[in-house]
């Protein structure tokens, strides 16, 4: 069955930017049925979908109007992952990031936007 | 603001059919099926229902799915202590190009 492994930093500075990597297995990021997405929670927003990738004979990306502008989500096929890079975070951003292909989910990684 | 709605809590007692509401547009439910959550506390979202109302392998039969229009319902029956959770709704939204989810019911079993 698919898992998704979730790695980076808990904790970036305001202006810097937050990179996480989702790890998968049991599935490829080239696959042609999946998609794979960011998501966030914290208690001001809830659950807010950030962005994803996929692959329908060549890669297309969505991304959300709220972080859209700061947000990249790129597949790494070398290595059967995907990426999240959001630039020129605030406090505002400091939630719990979530990798998903929308069934299922990575177990989270709590990031604090902190001096 | 989410921009799909559910009414924040819910409760039953073990054994008892509770009933959770969504409510959107047709833009995103109208025009897309719905996905329900379980988000127990400090753990991620797992998915309950997928296609309106489809129970993925391992989810028991007391846990169903509905929709109609712009609106989706997920039912209880049978209720256990265990299912004491928050419960999401989520579609995908042709006009903001996303997915969207619903605020969240954080049910009660009493």
């Amino acid at each position: 069955q698919v898992q998704l492994q979730q790695s980076g930093p808990g904790l970036v500075k305001p202006s810097q930017t937050l990179s996480l990597t989702c790890a998968i297995s049991g599935d490829s990021v080239s696959s042609n049925s999946a998609t794979w997405n960011w998501i966030r929670q914290s208690p001001s927003r809830g659950l807010e979908w950030l962005g994803r990738t996929y692959y329908r004979s060549k890669w297309f990306n969505d991304y959300a109007v709220s972080v859209k502008g700061r947000i990249t989500v790129n597949p790494d096929t070398s290595k059967n992952q995907f990426s999240l890079q959001l630039n020129s975070v605030t406090p505002e951003d400091t939630a719990v990031y979530y990798c998903t292909n929308m069934d299922v989910w990575g177990r989270g990684t709590t990031v604090t936007v902190s001096s | 603001q989410s921009v799909l709605t559910q009414p924040p809590s819910a409760s039953g007692t073990p054994g008892q059919r509770v009933t959770i509401s969504c409510s959107g547009s047709r833009s995103n439910i109208g025009g897309n099926t719905v996905n329900w959550y379980q988000q127990l506390p400090g753990t991620a979202p797992k998915v309950l229902i997928y296609n309106n109302n489809q129970r993925p392998s391992g989810v028991p039969d007391r846990f169903s799915g509905s929709k109609s229009g712009t609106s989706a319902s997920l039912a209880i029956s049978g209720l256990q202590s265990e299912d004491e959770a928050d419960y999401y709704c989520a579609a995908w939204d042709a006009s903001l190009n996303g997915w969207v989810f619903g605020g969240g019911t954080r049910l009660t079993v009493l």
